[in-house]
C-alpha cells in the first residue's frame, strides 16, 4: 500500500535554532501533500496543503514565515520550523493523498525546543 | 470545523464487538466518511471509507444511514491493541480535499 515516510521520528533543538522535518512518499507520487501539529490530549489540526512546483496553502493563524513548507519534488514535502521556541514544541505529521481516494499519514515527528 | 460529532469515549470488553457512532447530519452528496484512529504518539491509520454504501475490509465495517446522516464503524472482534482513538471524518476526494479532525472517540478495550 501506499507508504508516507517522515524524518526525524525525535528531535531536540535550542531555542532560536531550525528544524527540518521531512515526509517522503515511498511508492507513489504524491501531487498534494499536508502538514498537520498535534499538542498533548488535542486533536490533529491542518497546519497547511502543500502542493508539488506551488506554493503552499497555509490555514488561518498558521505564521507562514515560521513554518516554512517546501514541495519540490512529487515524492518530497518538507516542513521547517524557523527561529523554534519552546511553544512550537509539538507533534508534527504529514499526510500524502495517495491518488486512490485516500490519504496516508506520516509516523509523525516529536520536536521539543529547549 | 469537523463537520463530524462523537462520543469522547467508549469501552468494550475484548473479543467482542465495537460499535463507534458518528453523526454528520451536514454532510454534502459528494462527500465521503473516513474513518481514522491513532495509537498514542503515532501517525493516523486508514481504516475504511465510504460515500454511501456500507463497506468491510479486513479491519472493519462501516454501515452508513440510508439518509447519510450518520454512520457507525464496528470492529468485529475488539482486540486490547485496538484501544485508540477513532476520527470519523468527512470529506471529498479532489486533490485539495482534506481531512479536518475533530475530538475523535477515546476507545478502550479492557481484558
Amino acid at each position: 500500500g501506499a507508504v508516507v515516510s517522515q524524518h526525524p521520528s525525535r528531535v531536540i533543538c535550542k531555542s532560536g535554532t531550525s528544524v527540518k522535518i521531512e515526509c517522503r512518499s515511498l511508492d507513489f507520487q504524491a501531487t498534494t501533500m499536508f502538514w498537520y501539529r498535534q499538542f498533548p490530549k488535542q486533536s490533529l489540526m491542518l497546519m497547511a496543503t502543500s502542493n508539488e512546483g506551488s506554493k503552499a496553502t497555509y490555514e488561518q493563524g498558521v505564521e507562514k514565515d515560521k513554518f516554512l513548507i517546501n514541495h519540490a519534488s512529487l515524492t518530497l514535502s518538507t516542513l521547517t520550523v524557523t527561529s523554534a521556541h519552546p511553544e512550537d514544541s509539538s507533534f508534527y505529521i504529514c499526510s500524502a493523498v495517495t491518488g486512490m481516494g485516500g490519504y496516508t499519514f506520516g509516523s509523525g515527528t516529536r520536536l521539543t525546543v529547549v | 470545523d469537523a463537520k463530524t460529532t462523537q462520543p469522547p469515549s467508549m469501552d468494550c470488553a475484548e473479543g467482542r464487538a465495537a460499535n463507534l457512532p458518528c453523526n454528520h447530519s451536514t454532510i454534502s452528496g459528494n462527500e465521503y466518511v473516513y474513518w481514522y484512529r491513532q495509537i498514542h504518539s503515532q501517525g493516523p491509520q486508514y481504516i475504511i471509507h465510504g460515500l454511501k454504501n456500507n463497506e468491510t475490509n479486513e479491519m472493519a465495517s462501516l454501515i452508513i444511514t440510508e439518509d447519510r446522516k450518520s454512520s457507525t464503524l464496528i470492529l468485529p472482534h475488539a482486540t486490547l491493541r485496538d484501544t485508540a482513538v477513532y476520527y470519523c471524518i468527512v470529506s471529498g476526494t479532489g486533490a485539495n480535499s482534506k481531512l479536518t479532525f475533530g475530538k475523535g472517540i477515546t476507545l478502550s478495550v479492557r481484558p
